[in-house]
């Protein structure tokens, strides 16, 4: 069966203090992999897609990368306003398969 | 990326009501998908509604429960049947990036908080 697993549940940091959450994922096959934003009372904001081992993707203070088995998403010197839920799909195959959802990391960063 | 909006954003229901949740898409679009979050849970397929023919619903949602209307390529609507505080979740609607296969990249509507009390 098609699982993610995200970890950790919830993490805090101070402002300035880089860190990285964990997405592992176990698919027959993947086509891709999703990284998501969501805020409190808000639906998720698409952040990245990564479609290989070994592929990257950046945005400001965020950098997605991808292995084999899991996803991490790289966060620099985050600021406040980084603080949010940070969820983690996959696009499994064969077929035209529904995407499978990870709980998500709860970040808090503290300024 | 499409602009999604939700009616209502937040409701308040009794037990055994219904509530009909709208969805409405800025651009055309053959899919759309429904979602449920429960506290503390990941997001999970309702169903998925193409225009024109009846939703594909995945296990454990059924029409009677979860009856979805899907009138054009821009709306659609979810309403949830006989409601128990069981039901109480956000309701997101969903839409794949313009020009990916169904179920690539999603964009989600900000969607409906439902308490069933």
């Amino acid at each position: 069966e098609d699982q993610v697993t995200q970890s950790p549940e919830a993490l805090r940091l101070q402002e300035g203090e880089s860190s990285s959450l964990n997405c592992s994922y176990t698919v027959s096959g993947l086509r891709g992999l999703f990284w998501y934003r969501q805020d409190p009372g808000k639906g998720p904001e698409f952040l990245f897609t990564l479609y290989s081992a070994g592929e990257e993707k950046e945005k400001e203070r965020l950098k997605a990368t991808l292995t084999k088995k899991e996803s991490f998403l790289h966060i620099t010197a985050p600021k406040p306003e980084d603080s949010a839920t940070y969820l983690c799909a996959v696009h499994p195959f064969p077929g035209f398969q529904k995407l499978v959802f990870g709980t998500g990391t709860r970040l808090l960063v503290s300024p | 990326s499409a602009v999604i909006s939700q009616k209502p954003s937040r409701d308040i229901c009794q037990r055994g009501t219904s509530l009909t949740i709208q969805c409405q898409v800025d651009s055309q679009v053959t899919m759309m998908f429904w979602y449920r979050q429960q506290p503390g849970q990941s997001l999970t397929l309702i169903a998925t509604a193409n225009q024109g023919s009846e939703a594909t619903y995945e296990s454990g949602f059924v029409i009677d429960k979860f009856p979805i209307s899907r009138p054009n390529l821009t709306f659609s609507t979810l309403t949830v049947s006989n409601m128990s505080p069981e039901d109480s979740s956000i309701y997101l609607c969903s839409v794949p990036r313009r020009g990916t296969d169904s179920y690539n990249e999603q964009f989600f509507g900000p969607g409906t908080r439902l308490t069933v009390l």
